[in-house]
């Protein structure tokens, strides 16, 4: 039973660009999660999502951050304009349920995106 | 808003021995989730211990431990018999309605 990927596992992009991370969750999960990690500290949430829903936004940046998470197919960060302060790792969590009662979220091993 | 608060940036500690990670939370909700992650350096976020809000006893996971104390809304990590494998950063997480919460995060060393 494969875990949660993420592809790539390390993007380099200049400023200006546009950086897609890609997350796939494990089998069976139909909710997932998006985190962001600066250097040196801990992880901030971004999104959950739901195929084909945004449950909550609220950690989304309003301008250049997008999200989805199709019927089909794996679920996109995009990041549009990259700027240098979007360098960080981007963490990606599934689980099979969602909000109201608790599911274990099960962690991917991350994109870390550098930006030029 | 909730917060979580992990006042330690680093501890260390000898092999074998024992260490305590502190964390405190702030959240008006009663029903919740706390969580210690651990992620050494591949980065891989590695769920160590889980505790339920609701749940008066303290969990445990072999040498991992936790001391909640809700009213005090204190939630602290003891690693016993300490080993080299443990080292890394700790990461203490509040969970409710979906996300999780995550604090600053405490660097673990071990010495051999």
């Amino acid at each position: 039973n494969a875990g949660v990927m993420q592809n790539p596992r390390h993007l380099v992009r200049r400023r200006g660009q546009e950086a897609r991370l890609r997350c796939s969750p494990m089998k069976g999960h139909s909710h997932v999660y998006w985190y962001r990690q600066l250097p040196e500290e801990g992880l901030k949430f971004m999104v959950y999502l739901q195929k084909e829903n945004i449950i909550d936004e609220s950690g989304m940046p309003k301008e250049r951050f997008s999200a989805e998470f199709p019927k089909e197919g794996p679920s996109i960060l995009r990041i549009q304009q990259v700027v240098r302060g979007d360098s960080a790792a981007y963490f990606c969590a599934s689980s099979p349920g969602g909000q109201g009662v608790y599911n274990e979220q099960f962690f991917g091993p991350g994109t870390r995106l550098t930006v030029l | 808003a909730q917060t979580v608060t992990q006042s330690q940036p680093e501890m260390s500690v000898q092999e074998a021995e024992t260490v305590t990670l502190s964390c405190t939370y702030d959240t008006s909700e009663s029903d919740y989730y706390l969580f210690w992650y651990k992620q050494p350096p591949s980065r891989q976020m590695i769920l160590v211990i889980r505790q339920e809000a609701y749940k008066q006893q303290n969990a445990t996971e072999n040498r991992f431990s936790v001391n909640f104390q809700k009213a005090a809304k204190s939630f602290s990590l003891k690693i016993s018999d300490s080993q080299l494998g443990d080292a890394a950063m700790y990461f203490c997480a509040w969970h409710s309605y979906g996300k999780l919460t995550f604090g600053q995060g405490t660097i673990l060393t071990v010495h051999p």
